[in-house]
């Protein structure tokens, strides 16, 4: 099976720097996506590694090592408004050659002023 | 614009009582899925179909049932609901970047 960790929680001030890391273990990985939601609200995508590196969005960089099965989100410049559950999720392909999409259980992040 | 609907938004049901969750997307992906949210449990996969006419199981098939009928649709039934199935359900087209609906926020009492 799949299965990913990630810490549940991570508390943070405003303007600072937070990482939000995400082991996997998955057979036919493809890529590590990133998803932010809001309480109350539906999972939104943030950012999608299929290659070993950094992929930068504005504030928002994910980090992916395939050979240590390895990612991380890096938020920068955090607001208020980051204060949100953040779930890395893996993409791989089955033995039917079809591909599926796997969440771990989600980061929640508190950010105060 | 609208991306991926789901409806209804909520429901209460009664324990044994049927329904069917609808979903469509107007994004043209072939892979759709269903996932369910618990407190602390993140958002589990329930079923999911890679293209049209084609579902398979994800981590916690039991109790459901999935069908799509064409590459737009792809709805869940419960064919006899328990409290236990009270959760939050999302629907979600795409794989790499997967869009999500709004939810349905289901009560089985």
């Amino acid at each position: 099976g799949q299965s990913l960790e990630q810490p549940s929680e991570v508390t943070a001030v405003e303007g600072a720097i937070v990482q939000i890391n995400c082991t996997y273990q998955t057979s036919g990985f493809y890529g590590l996506s990133w998803y932010q939601q809001h309480d109350g609200g539906a999972p939104t995508f943030l950012s999608y590694n299929a290659l070993d590196g950094l992929e930068e969005t504005g504030r928002f960089s994910s980090f992916l090592s395939r050979s240590d099965s390895y990612g991380y989100l890096l938020l920068q410049e955090l607001q208020m408004k980051d204060s949100a559950s953040y779930f890395c999720a893996v993409v791989y392909r089955e033995n039917t050659g079809f591909q599926k999409l796997v969440f771990g259980t989600g980061t929640r992040l508190l950010v105060s002023p | 614009n609208a991306g991926v609907t789901q409806t209804p938004k909520f429901q209460v049901l009664k324990t044994g009582q049927s329904m069917t969750l609808q979903c469509a997307q107007d994004m043209n992906h072939n892979s759709m899925y269903w996932y369910r949210q618990d407190p602390g449990m993140g958002l589990r996969l329930i079923y999911y179909s890679a293209s049209e006419g084609t579902t398979d199981k994800g981590e916690v098939p039991n109790g459901y049932n999935v069908s799509r009928l064409n590459k737009r649709e792809f709805s869940l039934r419960l064919e006899s609901a328990a409290p236990s199935q009270t959760s939050v359900y999302f629907c979600a087209a795409g794989h790499t970047e997967a869009f999500f609906g709004q939810g349905t926020r289901l009560t089985v009492v």
